[in-house]
């Protein structure tokens, strides 16, 4: 089945305390980003990868930092997470990172709480 | 630059009347534009998009979406609502312009509710 996965789904933890947030994709697809969701706020993209080693900075990269060494897999990392991080979070990914026109597939989205 | 308004946090419609989740635009460029549905607990899933052609983009679960480029709007429609439409419904949109955004951006979602 064509999907997009993360793992954990929720996660509490404590200011300070870094994190990685794991995403997988089956689709052999170019293009990964990652988004989060905060009400009132839509979606804003952190971050995002056109390809293998290829990352850039979205709207709110702040606090954030990814990899892409691996074409199906973009982990989300926060060093020092703080409580203004708490957000639900999502990855995404489509077909051809040149182009603007298609569609993303998202995970199922990480709820994460920082105390 | 490039942004996209909905300006209804909450539609509230019956089931089997028609229903309307307003969208409209602002690109530098000729815009992509998309919908996409979220329901509780669940990731984003791709409704329907406008890349060029006719203006009446038809996508799933019988949803449709009206490109109008003088009022810069990219409405969702669909004819007969379903309780099971109630949902999170987002617009965004691409620049299509030479350099435009790789980054598209979101609006910040309407919640359509169905009653039976």
């Amino acid at each position: 089945e064509a999907q997009v996965t993360q793992n954990p789904r929720y996660l509490i933890t404590v200011t300070g305390k870094k994190l990685t947030v794991t995403c997988s994709q089956n689709m052999n697809h170019e293009y990964m980003s990652w988004y989060r969701q905060d009400p009132g706020l839509g979606l804003r993209q952190i971050y995002y990868s056109m390809n293998v080693e290829v990352t850039d900075k979205g709207d709110v990269p702040e606090g954030y930092k990814v990899s892409r060494k691996e074409k199906r897999n973009f982990p989300l990392i926060l060093e020092s997470p703080s409580p203004n991080q708490t957000s639900l979070y999502f990855c995404a990914s489509s077909l051809n990172g040149g182009g603007k026109y298609n569609e993303q597939f998202f995970g199922p989205g990480t709820r994460l709480t920082v105390l | 630059a490039q942004s996209v308004a909905q300006p209804e946090d909450q539609v509230n419609v019956a089931e089997g009347n028609p229903l309307t989740v307003k969208c409209t635009y602002s690109v530098s460029g000729n815009p992509y534009l998309f919908w996409y549905v979220q329901y509780p607990n669940r990731g984003l899933q791709f409704l329907l998009k406008y890349i060029t052609g006719d203006n009446l983009v038809k996508g799933s679960y019988g949803f449709e979406a009206e490109f109008n480029k003088s009022q810069t709007s990219f409405h969702l429609k669909k004819p007969s609502a379903l309780v099971s439409d109630s949902a999170l419904y987002f617009c965004a949109v691409r620049d299509f312009a030479s350099g435009g955004s790789y980054i598209p951006t979101f609006g910040r979602g309407t919640s359509l509710i169905v009653h039976p």
